[in-house]
């Protein structure tokens, strides 16, 4: 079975850091274009960030470039997002998604339970 | 505020059917035919309905369609039961500078 596993959210305060992780069961992160995507409490989905199976490519929302990193450790099959700088808007469930075909990156058909981050004082 | 726009609600009596819109622009829907569906029960995972406009992935029953004109997509679910009652999002490819924009969420009642 085809599964995600999300880890890592917390209460953090303006400002500071926080990793989320993503373990992966059943197939392989490094051959897949794998997505984070972000609902804030009450709202709609937000896509986050993009990181291309195989080579390399990084894709970030306006709302978090500079500020997020997102990588893999493929030894781990794992996926990572560091976040940097937080802000009280980036308050939100985290989800790690996988598209449903590897011919595109959208369209994600496996997803996550979800991690909650959040940023207040 | 949401790049894609969908109405806030929408409702039907069981075994009814109900439409909902997803309006964007010729930079998204209108330009792509990349829009998918999602279905999302609360505290819970969004699941994958549609893909490219009116696809279904393998196990989501055919009462479930997809379709688009123009801007605009929409997600049309027949023969409404109760555990299709649940908020849905549209999303769409938005080009190389947005890539995926998704819409506000639509919650479905079932009276």
């Amino acid at each position: 079975e085809e599964q995600l596993v999300e880890s890592g959210g917390d209460l953090i305060q303006p400002g500071g850091s926080l990793r989320l992780s993503c373990a992966a069961s059943g197939f392989t992160v490094s051959s897949n274009y794998m997505s984070w995507v972000r609902q804030a409490p009450g709202k709609g989905l937000e896509w986050v960030s993009l990181i291309y199976g195989g080579g390399s490519g990084t894709y970030y929302a306006d709302s978090v470039k500079g500020r997020f990193t997102i990588s893999r450790d493929n030894s781990k099959n794992t996926l990572y997002l560091q976040m940097n700088t937080l802000r009280a808007e980036d308050t939100a469930v985290y989800y790690c998604a996988r598209p449903h075909s590897s011919a595109y990156p959208w369209a994600f058909d496996v997803w996550g339970q979800g991690t909650m981050v959040t940023v207040s004082s | 505020q949401s790049a894609l726009t969908q109405p806030p609600s929408a409702s039907g009596s069981p075994g009814q059917s109900v439409t909902i819109s997803c309006t964007g622009t010729s930079s998204d829907v209108g330009g792509y035919n990349y829009v998918s569906w999602y279905q999302q029960h609360p505290g819970k995972a969004p699941k994958l309905m549609i893909f490219e406009v009116s696809k279904r992935p393998s196990g989501v029953p055919d009462r479930f369609s997809g379709s688009k004109s123009g801007n605009t997509a929409s997600l049309t679910v027949s023969g409404l039961q109760a555990e299709d009652e649940a908020d849905y999002y549209c999303s769409s490819y938005a080009g190389s500078n947005n890539f995926e924009v998704f819409g506000g969420g639509t919650k479905v009642t079932v009276l």
